[in-house]
């Protein structure tokens, strides 16, 4: 069974602390790895897609690393509008998405 | 905005009752997707519909059924609903039949009273 873990569970920082998400997948030949960002009550907005390890990918102050067994999103001098709730999640069987439980990240300015 | 919609943004009703939630995808994508988020559960896939055929199927309950009708829009519906299926019900689009970004739209939020 494909499974997704997201650690930490909540992150708080101050405005211009750096920091790394962290996404723990275990899937049978990956064919993608996806990163969303979720406000409480809304639809998840696609970030980023990453295929193969080593593949990096950067939306101003984020950037998405992928190795063979977990993802990271790191934060760079983040404000407080980057508090949200960051979801990663893997293709299971060509369709669905297996998602992990998302790391709630508050930034205090 | 993505450009999936979804319609009602919120809908409270009574427990054995049934509710119809619609969905339409971005212009130009073939498959639609539909996810459960509850507090306890996350986001949990529910059922695929590609160009009008069923693509697979999730932890989709006997009571849900979905369709996705010759214009691609979908329609999820959830009958002798109960306390639990209180959720955020999502919908997604892709423009293939899988494998692809997923966009999701703003979801519709139900409570069974």
């Amino acid at each position: 069974e494909d499974q997704v873990t997201q650690s930490p569970e909540a992150l708080r920082l101050q405005e211009g602390e750096s920091s790394s998400l962290n996404c723990s997948y275990t899937v049978s030949g990956l064919r993608g790895l996806f990163w969303y960002r979720q406000d409480p009550g809304k639809g998840p907005e696609f970030l980023f897609t990453l295929y193969s390890a080593g593949e990096e990918k950067e939306k101003e102050r984020l950037k998405a690393t992928l190795t063979k067994k977990e993802s990271f999103l790191h934060i760079t001098a983040p404000k407080p509008e980057d508090s949200a709730t960051y979801l990663c999640a893997v293709v299971q069987g060509a369709q669905k998405l297996v998602f992990g439980q998302g790391t709630r990240l508050t930034i205090n300015p | 905005d993505s450009g999936v919609t979804q319609t009602p943004k919120h809908l409270i009703t009574a427990t054995g009752q049934r509710v119809t939630l619609r969905c339409s995808p971005r212009s130009g994508d073939l498959s639609v997707y539909w996810y459960q988020q509850s507090l306890d559960q996350g986001l949990q896939f529910l059922i695929q519909y590609y160009n009008g055929e069923e693509r697979a199927k999730g932890n989709i309950l006997e009571r849900f059924s979905a369709q996705q009708f010759p214009d691609l829009h979908s329609e999820l519906n959830l009958s002798s609903l109960e306390l639990g299926d209180s959720a955020l019900y999502f919908c997604a689009s892709s423009p293939l039949a899988g494998g692809e970004t997923q966009y999701f739209g703003p979801g519709t939020r139900l409570l069974v009273l």
